[in-house]
């Protein structure tokens, strides 16, 4: 039972360089989440994904793209990387309202 | 509108101490779920217990327990003869499920760092 899959789990790119971060759940969830952790900020929601072939904005979306491939994949893009990037970025997923999300590994960016 | 403070930034003690985390909640609905995670030094973000907010029986699982106390709107956790182990930062989460939102819209407290010495 895997929950969710983010893939890399640590990224160093260089300014202007594109890359896509990958999320898969495998519990039959019908929303996800894109999060971005940073010092004294919290997490801040960046993308949703209501339910398969939705998506929208969160908080702070501003560089990133989304695309909810199916219902187990949501990733997330960004096209042209800067150093404010930097981040550890958290894919979520939850059954319905309420029910709390259940959060992937982690993935450390850093953009040099 | 929606609001979680977790006015405690950083707290430590001394290992088999008892320690409580304070969680305050703000929100204008009946109908809402409130949440407690944990995020180990390794750095993923794990769930501890939901609760909703028609249910305001304690809850107490091995050395952790919760007290919700809707008059206060506080969700509190208390961590009983603590470990090295349970050092992290911990957040405490509300969904408010009375809003017409289509997703699960979680708002998140700040956190707080609580450092067990041995």
């Amino acid at each position: 039972n895997a929950g969710v899959t983010q893939t890399p789990k640590f990224q160093v790119l260089k300014t202007g360089q594109s890359m896509t971060l990958q999320c898969a759940q495998d519990m039959n969830h019908n929303s996800m989440y894109w999060y971005r952790q940073d010092p004294g900020m919290g997490l801040r929601l960046i993308y949703y994904s209501a339910s398969e072939g939705t998506t929208d904005k969160g908080e702070v979306p501003n560089g990133y793209n989304v695309s909810r491939l199916n219902k187990r994949e949501f990733s997330l893009r960004l096209e042209s990387a800067a150093p404010s990037q930097t981040s550890v970025y958290f894919c979520a997923s939850s059954e319905w309202r309420g029910y709390g999300y259940t959060f992937g590994s982690g993935t450390r960016l850093t953009v040099v | 509108a929606q609001k979680v403070t977790q006015a405690q930034t950083e707290i430590s003690v001394v290992e088999k101490e008892d320690v409580t985390l304070d969680c305050v909640y703000e929100t204008r609905d009946t109908t809402y779920y409130l949440f407690w995670y944990k995020q180990p030094p390794s750095g993923e973000l794990v769930f501890l217990i939901r609760r909703n907010s028609f249910d305001e029986q304690n809850e107490i699982s091995g050395r952790y327990s919760w007290n919700f106390q809707k008059s206060t709107s506080s969700f509190n956790f208390t961590i009983t003869a603590s470990q090295v182990v349970d050092s992290a930062v911990y957040f405490c989460a509300l969904s408010d499920v009375g809003m017409k939102t289509s997703y699960d819209k979680v708002i998140f407290g700040p956190g707080t760092s609580l450092s067990v010495i041995p």
